[in-house]
């Protein structure tokens, strides 16, 4: 699987939309680029994955770049729920699933 | 559907005690993994499987062992317990192959070496 790199971390205002970046730029044409989360002690949530496309569901978008070297994971109005560590992963058909440090996202009030 | 269940939530062990963390799944999948994470850090890979019968090391093995009998289980062993090993422990479970398969996590048990 590719290597991803996110920022450490990221304030965001509540209501406005968060913008999280992740660079996989040796992702290969297989990878699908996947985004968890994990709040406090809990187990990480999935939240959206794509391959080529731009993605949305009722919880994020998912913008990839045409050269699929980046994406960007859009909370549109951010809560303070949101408030988490985020994972971004470029997973194929790699048995293993290893995740990195990810990046902590604050919602601020 | 349960999902991945873990049992147990808590436990307290002294040092050189042994134990067995349980994880079981009834979505009928393939690939199983073991992850722990210290306070403040990201998920670290201990061991996976990708089918009963099949069990590889991840990225922080020892200490620990793994066993697969049947598709649905996947305990995680601890031998002789060190205070290093004081963590949270996730179980998380994915269908085979397809790369769009979403991975489906426990909810955590926490371990205590004293």
């Amino acid at each position: 699987d590719a290597k991803t790199t996110q920022p450490p971390s990221m304030d965001c205002a509540e209501g406005r939309a968060a913008n999280l970046p992740c660079n996989h730029s040796t992702i290969s044409g297989n990878e699908y680029v996947y985004w968890y989360r994990q709040i406090h002690s809990q187990g990480p949530q999935y939240i959206i994955h794509g391959l080529k496309n731009n993605e949305t569901n009722e919880m994020a978008s998912l913008i990839i770049t045409e050269d699929r070297k980046s994406s960007t994971l859009i909370l549109p109005h951010a809560t303070l729920r949101d408030t988490a560590v985020y994972y971004c992963i470029a997973r194929g058909g790699s048995e293993k699933l290893v995740f990195g440090k990810g990046m902590k996202l604050t919602v601020n009030p | 559907n349960a999902g991945v269940t873990q049992t147990p939530k808590f436990r307290i062990l002294k040092i050189g005690q042994s134990m067995t963390l349980q994880c079981a799944q009834d979505m009928n999948h393939n690939y199983m993994y073991w992850y722990r994470q210290d306070p403040g850090m990201g998920l670290k890979l201990i061991y996976y499987s990708v089918g009963a019968g099949i069990t590889d090391k991840g990225e922080v093995p020892n200490g620990y062992n793994v066993s697969r009998s049947t598709t649905e289980d996947f305990p995680l062993r601890l031998e002789l317990a060190a205070p290093s090993q004081t963590s949270v422990y996730f179980c998380a479970s994915r269908l085979q192959g397809n790369s769009g398969n979403t991975i489906y996590f426990g909810e955590g048990s926490w371990l205590t070496v004293v």
